[in-house]
């Protein structure tokens, strides 16, 4: 158990729809990152967020939006959902910037019919 | 930019040793980590090494690095049926913010 938490494990959806995932990083840590693992494209990162503010951004579409509130915890955006962004989607967390010891979360499994 | 790439696939036999080889492009890369994703489960953090240094050893682990060549590996000792899953190699680089670059992923299948 890396400490991250996730919800949903899983979640089914309509095109078109807009969905909610919501992670709770590790006690102590600031930093939360949002990745998105799919056969085809492999595990992408998204976005990152360090203590509230939005520190780096990977390949994340104008659909998808994330924050970090106050308490730290996070929640991915997915709006206008297409078949394609069927996906595994992970948080992580780590304490600061500086390395890459993350600790990933069981992921959600979106499916979009 | 940074690319990591790795090879898709690895059958080695249980008791035997898996190596598993890595190339990243980005010479500015400050850390590089394994990552081990078990079916079904989120990656899960096994080794990282400095930019600095040649070789990590961390008992059935040993991870080596060739700077020069951009190559990194992973050695896993007298591999076990329960090593079966997918490792990423990932490099991060510093400066400000981090950004972690992961390959492409190695599915290790053991053979008993």
């Amino acid at each position: 158990d890396s400490g991250v938490t996730q919800t949903p494990k899983h979640l089914i959806t309509a095109t078109g729809q807009r969905v909610t995932l919501r992670c709770s990083p590790r006690s102590g840590d600031l930093s939360v990152y949002w990745y998105q693992q799919s056969l085809d494209q492999g595990l992408q990162f998204l976005i990152q967020y360090y203590n509230g503010e939005e520190r780096a951004k990977g390949n994340i579409l104008e659909r998808f939006s994330a924050q970090q509130f106050p308490d730290l915890h996070s929640e991915l955006n997915l709006s206008s959902l297409e078949l394609g962004d069927s996906a595994l989607y992970f948080c992580a967390s780590s304490v600061g910037t500086g390395k890459g010891e993350q600790y990933f979360g069981p992921g959600t499994r979106l499916t979009v019919t | 930019g940074e690319d990591v790439e790795q090879s898709l696939f690895l059958s080695v036999r249980e008791g035997d040793s898996s190596v598993i080889n890595c190339t990243y492009t980005d010479s500015s890369s400050t850390y590089l980590y394994w990552y081990k994703q078990e079916p079904g489960a989120g990656l899960q953090l096994l080794t990282y090494i400095f930019s600095n240094m040649d070789m990590k050893q961390d008992q059935r682990l040993t991870v080596l690095l060739n700077k020069k060549d951009k190559h990194l590996s992973l050695r896993i000792a007298d591999t076990q049926t329960g090593d079966s899953a997918i490792y990423f190699c990932a490099e991060s680089i510093s400066g400000g913010y981090q950004k972690v670059t992961f390959g492409t992923g190695t599915k290790l299948q053991v053979i008993p």
